[in-house]
């Protein structure tokens, strides 16, 4: 059972031009959603994060969009810049003692020059 | 670089066999998670610790336990091995155990043979 869903496995964008990562969830008691960020042969590198009573936040070229009635969160990055290429983690906080990430399976995004 | 140091980055052991991987956090954080990545998959939640105390527990196997040191450093400590073990084990850490922001490691490589 997904919790946590990136349907797109893979993106390709054109340098300038936005990307937009989608990423569903399924489970209304999360509270607080993350993006993560991954190069090849490195761990997970953290991007941006969102508080459920919140529907947007942004940071420079990063904005995260949530929409809790469609339980859906996007991520906006403008301009995409061809360093940007790498796997996107959306990840979600539970909101009981146990505090875990659930992660989406990665949208591996391109960005070409 | 994060500074969370995983040790190996890479493992090759045969079936039936006993492992350890260790983890030291970034300097200051208390809180200590392992993570699972398994081929196109995302990131399986297996254990959390905070200051030395297990605080939740994810889908982690039986075959497979943990512990958090007093000087904070982590092991995960996987035995009777089999073939679909193989997967990417990453260590994260935070300040606090609310888990809004993990600082990931650069993960070890475990390869089942």
């Amino acid at each position: 059972d997904q919790q946590v869903k990136q349907n797109s496995p893979s993106l390709s964008v054109q340098e300038g031009r936005i990307s937009i990562l989608n990423c569903d969830y399924t489970n209304s008691m999360f509270d607080y959603f993350l993006w993560y960020k991954k190069y090849p042969a490195e761990g997970p590198t953290f991007l941006i994060s969102i508080s459920s009573i919140k529907d947007k936040n942004e940071d420079g070229r990063f904005t995260v969009f949530l929409n809790k009635s469609a339980k859906h969160l996007s991520l906006h990055i403008v301009p995409s810049q061809p360093g940007d290429s790498a796997v996107y983690f959306c990840a979600a906080r539970g909101s009981g003692s146990a505090r875990q990430l659930t992660f989406g399976s990665g949208t591996q995004l391109t960005v070409l020059p | 670089d994060s500074g969370v140091t995983q040790t190996p980055k890479h493992l090759i052991t045969a079936t039936g066999q006993r492992v350890t991987l260790r983890c030291s956090p970034r300097s200051g954080d208390l809180s200590v998670y392992w993570y699972q990545q398994s081929l196109d998959q995302g990131l399986q939640f297996l254990i959390q610790y905070y200051n030395g105390e297990e605080r939740a527990k994810g889908n982690i196997l039986e075959r497979f336990s943990a512990q958090q040191f007093p000087d904070l450093h982590s092991e995960l400590n996987l035995s009777s091995l089999e073939l679909g073990d193989s997967a990417l084990y990453f260590c994260a850490s935070s300040r606090l155990p609310e888990n809004t922001e993990a600082f990931f490691g650069q993960g070890t490589r475990l390869t089942v043979v």
